[in-house]
């Protein structure tokens, strides 16, 4: 049982807007920034966004973040065949003598 | 460039340990703390633990409190996690990752098999 609860699956068409949510706690995400990875298949994971709303060179601006109270999502729009990928969000939980939590990850099928 | 190389698959019995190594390049080694992330087959990412480059400390996920350790050789820009009495739900690929803001950079992966 992860943390941090993201729904175990998303789907899009070419085109369309995705969003993706990740529900934690006072703890974690209600106190600190929330970071965001894409794991192709059998690749290792890449930062996708950090500090809640920031993209890493190279990330295109398809990708946001954003953070309301105890929840983060992150959005995809104009999704490309090439975004179906797994996607996992992370925040550090000071309630466990600060520790980093991952959601469980949600796979995102491009039909 | 930054690169973490980590060192080849491993097979292990039961009750044996594994040392796993992560050489990093392309940046100041002590600059950055140095994470290890876990994910067992068809599984999600598991979070194992930190190591700091510019003290040594390390703060370890509770799950691994006792058999889990984390070191580092500021000599070799090489950081090693040694993970004792494996059982098969240890089986994974163990990954380790800068702390960038952010888990920015990350390795190959090792594939830890745990199997007698």
């Amino acid at each position: 049982q992860s943390v941090l609860t993201q729904p175990p699956s998303a789907s899009g068409t070419p085109g369309q807007r995705v969003t993706i949510s990740c529900s934690g706690s006072s703890s974690n995400i209600g106190r600190n920034t929330v970071n965001w990875y894409q794991q192709l298949p059998g690749t290792a994971p890449k930062l996708l966004i950090y500090n809640t709303n920031q993209r890493p060179s190279g990330v295109p601006d398809r990708f946001s973040g954003s953070k309301s109270g105890t929840s983060a999502s992150l959005a995809i729009s104009g999704l490309q065949s090439e975004d179906e990928a797994d996607y996992y969000c992370a925040a550090w939980n000071s309630g466990l003598s600060g520790q980093v939590a991952f959601g469980g990850g949600t796979k995102l099928t491009v039909l | 460039q930054v690169q973490l190389v980590q060192s080849g698959a491993e097979v292990k019995n039961p009750g044996a340990s594994v040392k796993v190594s992560c050489k990093a390049s392309g940046y100041t080694f002590t600059s950055y703390n140095m994470h290890w992330v876990r994910q067992a087959p068809g599984q999600g990412l598991e979070w194992m633990g930190v190591i700091k480059l510019s003290g040594g400390s390390s703060i370890y996920s509770q799950r691994f409190q006792g058999r889990l350790t984390m070191t580092s050789d500021t000599s070799t820009s090489t950081v090693y996690m040694d993970l004792s009495s494996l059982t098969s739900e240890d089986t994974a690929i163990y990954y380790c990752a800068r702390d960038g803001p952010g888990i920015d950079y990350w390795g190959q992966g090792t594939l830890v098999t745990v199997s007698s």
